[in-house]
Formats: C-alpha cells, sequence, structure tokens
C-alpha cells in the first residue's frame, strides 16, 4: 500500500511555541486530511485540502497541499495544552482509499 | 452536527468467537469504512464500501471479515472467527462522496482473549 512519512514522529514543546509537522508521500495524491487523535477516541478531522498550493485555517491551526501533491504541512501557532494529541494526515491518491499517515505526537508543556 | 456513532464502545470476546461491529454513519453519507489501529500505531485501511458493495479492501480484509448494510442506516463489520492479533480499535467512517472529508466514530476497542 502507500507510505506516507509524517515527522517528526514526536515532540515536546513549550506552551505559546508554535509547531510544525509535515507528511509526504511517493505518489501524488488527489486530497489531504489532518486529523488530531486523543488517547482512546477516534480522530477528529481539523482541516481538509482539496488542490494543490491550498492554504486553510482553521483557528490556530493552518495546513498546506504542497505544489507537487506529493506532500502537505501542518502548522499550530501558539500552542496551548489542549493541544496534546497525536495528529495524523491522511492521503487520497486515487480510488476512494485514504491513507494514513504514522501519526505525530504532540506534548504541550505549560 | 451529525456524527458517526459506534457501538459497543468495548467488545471482549474469546479467540474463536464471532463478532459484529455496529455503526451508524452520517445520515446523508454514501461511502463507509471500515479501519483498525493497533495499540500505539497508524490508523490502517480495512474496507470501504459503495453502493452496497465493497468498493476496495486491504489485505487484513481477509475471509474472516465481511461488511453489510443491512438496512438504510447500520454498517457492520463481522469477524467471523477471532484471533488474538485482531485485538484494536477498530473505527467506522464515512463520507459524502470519495474525495470529500473523512469523519470517524469513537471507535470499538475489540479486546480478545
Amino acid at each position: 500500500g502507500q507510505q506516507l512519512n509524517q515527522s517528526p514522529q514526536s515532540m515536546f514543546i513549550q506552551e505559546g511555541e508554535d509547531v510544525s509537522m509535515n507528511c509526504t508521500s511517493s505518489s501524488i495524491f488527489n486530497t489531504w486530511l489532518w486529523y488530531k487523535q486523543d488517547p482512546g477516541e477516534g480522530p477528529v478531522l481539523l482541516i481538509a485540502l482539496y488542490k494543490a498550493g491550498e492554504l486553510t485555517s482553521n483557528g490556530r491551526l493552518t495546513a498546506q497541499f504542497g505544489i507537487t501533491r506529493k506532500d502537505s504541512f501542518l502548522n499550530i501557532s501558539a500552542s496551548i495544552p489542549s493541544d496534546v494529541g497525536i495528529y495524523f494526515c491522511a492521503g487520497l491518491p486515487s480510488g476512494n482509499q485514504f491513507y494514513f499517515g504514522t501519526g505525530t505526537s504532540l506534548t504541550v508543556i505549560p | 452536527e451529525p456524527e458517526v456513532t459506534q457501538t459497543p464502545s468495548h467488545q471482549v470476546t474469546q479467540m474463536g468467537q464471532e463478532v459484529i461491529l455496529r455503526c451508524v454513519p452520517i445520515s446523508n453519507h454514501l461511502y463507509f469504512y471500515w479501519y483498525r489501529q493497533i495499540l500505539g500505531q497508524k490508523v490502517e485501511f480495512l474496507v470501504s464500501f459503495y453502493n452496497n458493495e465493497i468498493s476496495e479492501k486491504s489485505e487484513i480484509f481477509d475471509d474472516q471479515f465481511s461488511v453489510e448494510r443491512p438496512d438504510g442506516s447500520n454498517f457492520t463489520l463481522k469477524i467471523r472467527s477471532t484471533k488474538l492479533e485482531d485485538s484494536a480499535m477498530y473505527f467506522c467512517a464515512s463520507t459524502a462522496s470519495f474525495v470529500e472529508k473523512l469523519f470517524f466514530g469513537s471507535g470499538t476497542q475489540l479486546s480478545v482473549l
């Protein structure tokens, strides 16, 4: 299956700092989704991207669909303790099967 | 806000037993999915379902697995004879069209003893 490389694998940051994470693929994707997952819960959709170059914001979160269509970035500005969780990217190459990244575990230190 | 609901939230079963995991997708959605997540790992695709038939399935989705939409609202995943390695969190998801946003339920934690 498709491999989505997500980095970094984990991050420990101070409250108030900005966060950046990314996903890369060897294949072209048509849709990118970013999710946050809390322990024992299902992934919650944060941002959806549909076009190369698209930049979309959701509050303090901003995500971009890479120009090459092989990558996507998620930024969180001015992090707060409730941002703690695991962030997953998901991409749709073709067909209707979304592939998930390996996740970025975010810890925010108050 | 509409959401995907899954029952039960936890299921404990003996190896070799059959389990049925239930999901109610968002009502106007047309594409339905099952994913699983082994503890500490990424979310893995199992199967997608559209127009009352399987449209894609992964290598994980072998003959022990089946899906069904028995009525206009429910979407089920059956594991015929559970194995220890089937222990995982199983997520149902749905979307209005295959390029649209994919919404997940809160999952069923399956423990096979």
